[in-house]
This record gives C-alpha cells, sequence and structure tokens, in this order.
C-alpha cells in the first residue's frame, strides 16, 4: 500500500512565476492538506480539501490556491512567487469527517526555490 | 485557538544519554497530542500519539506522557542513539471539528558519537 506521495521532489523558480505542486493521498482517504514549512521553522497549514472542494484555510494569500479532483489527489497552486515562498511544502492525507479528529499521513514534501 | 509551545533547540547529547524535549499545550478540552518526527531531508513521520489524559504514547524508546494537570506532553528516551538525530515537533489537532495540525517549531537535536 503506498503512501502519500508527491510530485516533484525539488523545484527551481524565478519570482513571478508559477507553480504546480501535486498530492496523491494514502489508500482510502479522502481528505488532502496542504502544509508549508520555511527553513528552520514547524510547518504552517495553508487549507484543506474534502469533496472537492477547499473546508478550511489558513493565514495564507489567494495566490495560494488548490484543487482536489475525484479520485482524491490536489493539487497545490501559487502564482506570483515571491522569494518567501521558498519552503518545503508537504501534503498530508486523512479520513475527513467532523465527529473526531483522524490521524493523518505526511508525505516526503515539495522543496521549492525560488530566486 | 489551540496551540503548543515547544522547547527551542538545538540539543545536542552523546550516545546514550538522557533525552527530554518539553512541550507544553493550550487547547479547548482534551485533544489528542502527537510528536511527529522529520528526518534530514524527508517529511514527517508521526513518532507517538495520545487520546486522552494520562495515557502514554510509545514508540522506538520515546514516551511522552498526556498531562492535563501542568498541560504538558513532554518527550523522553532513555538512551539516544546517532539515528536518533533528527527535528521533533510537538503537534495537536486545531479545535472546531476540522482535520488541521497545529505544531510546534520543532527542536533539533542531534546525538555525536
Amino acid at each position: 500500500d503506498a503512501g502519500v506521495t508527491q510530485s516533484p521532489t525539488h523545484l527551481i523558480k524565478t519570482r513571478g512565476q508559477q507553480v504546480t505542486l501535486r498530492c496523491s493521498p494514502k489508500s482510502g482517504h479522502d481528505t488532502v492538506s496542504w502544509y508549508q514549512q520555511a527553513l528552520g521553522q514547524g510547518p504552517q497549514f495553508i487549507f484543506q480539501y474534502y469533496e472537492e472542494e477547499e473546508r478550511q484555510r489558513g493565514n495564507f494569500p489567494d495566490r495560494f490556491s488548490g484543487h482536489q479532483f475525484p479520485n482524491y489527489s490536489s493539487e497545490l497552486n501559487v502564482n506570483a512567487l515571491l522569494l518567501g515562498d521558498s519552503a518545503l511544502y508537504l501534503c498530508a492525507s486523512s479520513l475527513g469527517g467532523t465527529s473526531r479528529f483522524y490521524e493523518q499521513f505526511f508525505g516526503p514534501g515539495t522543496r521549492l526555490t525560488v530566486l | 485557538g489551540n496551540s503548543v509551545t515547544q522547547m527551542e533547540g538545538p540539543v545536542t547529547l552523546s550516545e546514550e544519554a538522557f533525552l527530554t524535549i518539553n512541550c507544553t499545550y493550550t487547547a479547548t478540552g482534551y485533544p489528542s497530542l502527537f510528536w511527529y518526527v522529520q528526518y534530514p531531508g524527508e517529511g514527517l513521520q508521526l513518532l507517538l500519539k495520545a487520546t486522552k489524559a494520562d495515557d502514554k504514547g510509545s514508540n522506538k524508546g520515546f514516551e511522552a506522557t498526556y498531562r492535563k494537570e501542568t498541560t504538558s506532553f513532554h518527550l523522553e528516551k532513555g538512551s539516544v542513539q546517532v539515528s536518533d538525530s533528527a527535528v521533533y515537533f510537538c503537534a495537536l489537532p486545531s479545535a472546531g471539528g476540522y482535520q488541521k495540525v497545529t505544531f510546534g517549531i520543532g527542536t533539533k537535536l542531534q546525538v555525536i558519537p
């Protein structure tokens, strides 16, 4: 059973460009969350997708957007890249019910460098 | 909202030394508590968890006890190894019924032979 997978592993972009990161959740999971981890910091929640809709959002600008597909995989899009967007982007999958908290399983991350 | 405060590192220990990494939390109710580990160049792995007060989570020789009296969830290991060198994050789910996790700043542990 494959765990959470993310692509690409590394990415280098220049300021102003746009980037798309991809995530496939663990088998059986229907919810995908995205986190940004700047160097030396803990992961910060960007947003979460459930049933193909954004269900919750952290304190990130509209330049950060996402999508979830019917097979539960997800994309994170960042427009107009800034130097400060350089970070490790982590995807986590889980079950999506709201009656209790379900453990999140993290992928290996995508390292984005903005020059 | 829910939050965690975690001791900052780095922590440098000799092999076989005793490890404690402090974590305190602020939360509505009694949520589950977690310790995640991040090895160099990798993503996050769940190390251990505790789902209610007085529970002890344990894994790979690491332990943490959920103490509601002191709102703490300190991570301990009796004898660290070089392979334990990593960054450790204390974490808890957000309030409100959604699947969001709030992380501490992380504590880098370096174990030297």
